[in-house]
């Protein structure tokens, strides 16, 4: 099945500060997806972006589907940032990566 | 904005006892889904129903598990007699069919299970 690796496991940054998660898989699909875990355990939808480049405020997101790899960029990042991120990509269902955790210090 | 629902947020169990988890999905979609996270863990696929048949599933997904779609809107992950290991946040999620094709998964807010 297809394969999704996520990087940097952890990273721990400075409120302030910009950070890059990345995200490779093994196969062409027709999905992929950003989500961000809060505290609490819920899945919070950040990006539907199979292809291309989408932005959200402080966040932006490409996906380089020829090259299999998707970016996740956090701007001037606040402690409410914190969180595990998670990549997960697909057809028919979404294979999830194993996630980066993001601490934001203040 | 349309969302997935499900209930309950929170449910402690005995070992052997059945659980049924509940879902409300998004009412015009196609697609629905179960997936389970363990504490500490990644989010793992259990199944997925379309046009009222499971259409793929995990091996997690056993004979202990069965998904059923009761009326219009309703979706529920039944586990027959839980284990220890059971213990999880389930997620419900939904998608529409985008150019031939699941579009979008819309999660709902997760059901934890503890199993005692």
């Amino acid at each position: 099945g297809i394969q999704v690796e996520q990087s940097p496991p952890d990273l721990i940054l400075q409120e302030g500060a910009n950070s890059t998660l990345r995200c490779n898989f093994s196969d062409s699909v027709n999905n992929l997806q950003w989500f961000h875990q809060n505290p609490w355990g819920q899945l919070i939808n950040l990006f539907y972006i199979p292809s291309g480049t989408k932005q959200n405020g402080r966040l932006s997101a490409t996906t380089v589907a020829t090259e299999r790899y998707s970016l996740l960029y956090i701007s001037s990042s606040q402690t409410t940032d914190s969180g595990v991120y998670f990549c997960a990509v697909g057809d028919q269902k979404l294979v999830f990566g194993q996630g980066t955790r993001l601490t934001i210090n203040p | 904005e349309p969302e997935v629902t499900q209930t309950p947020s929170h449910q402690v169990t005995q070992m052997g006892q059945e659980v049924i988890l509940r879902c409300v999905p998004i009412s015009n979609h196609l697609y629905f889904y179960w997936y389970r996270q363990i504490l500490g863990q990644k989010v793992e696929f259990l199944v997925s129903f379309y046009n009222n048949e499971i259409s793929e599933k995990s091996e997690i997904f056993d004979d202990q598990f069965s998904v059923e779609r009761p009326d219009g809107s309703n979706f529920t992950l039944k586990i027959r007699s839980t284990k220890l290991e059971d213990s999880a946040m389930y997620f419900c999620a939904s998608s529409g069919r985008v150019r031939g094709h699941t579009g979008e998964l819309f999660f709902g807010e997760g059901s934890r299970l503890t199993v005692l």
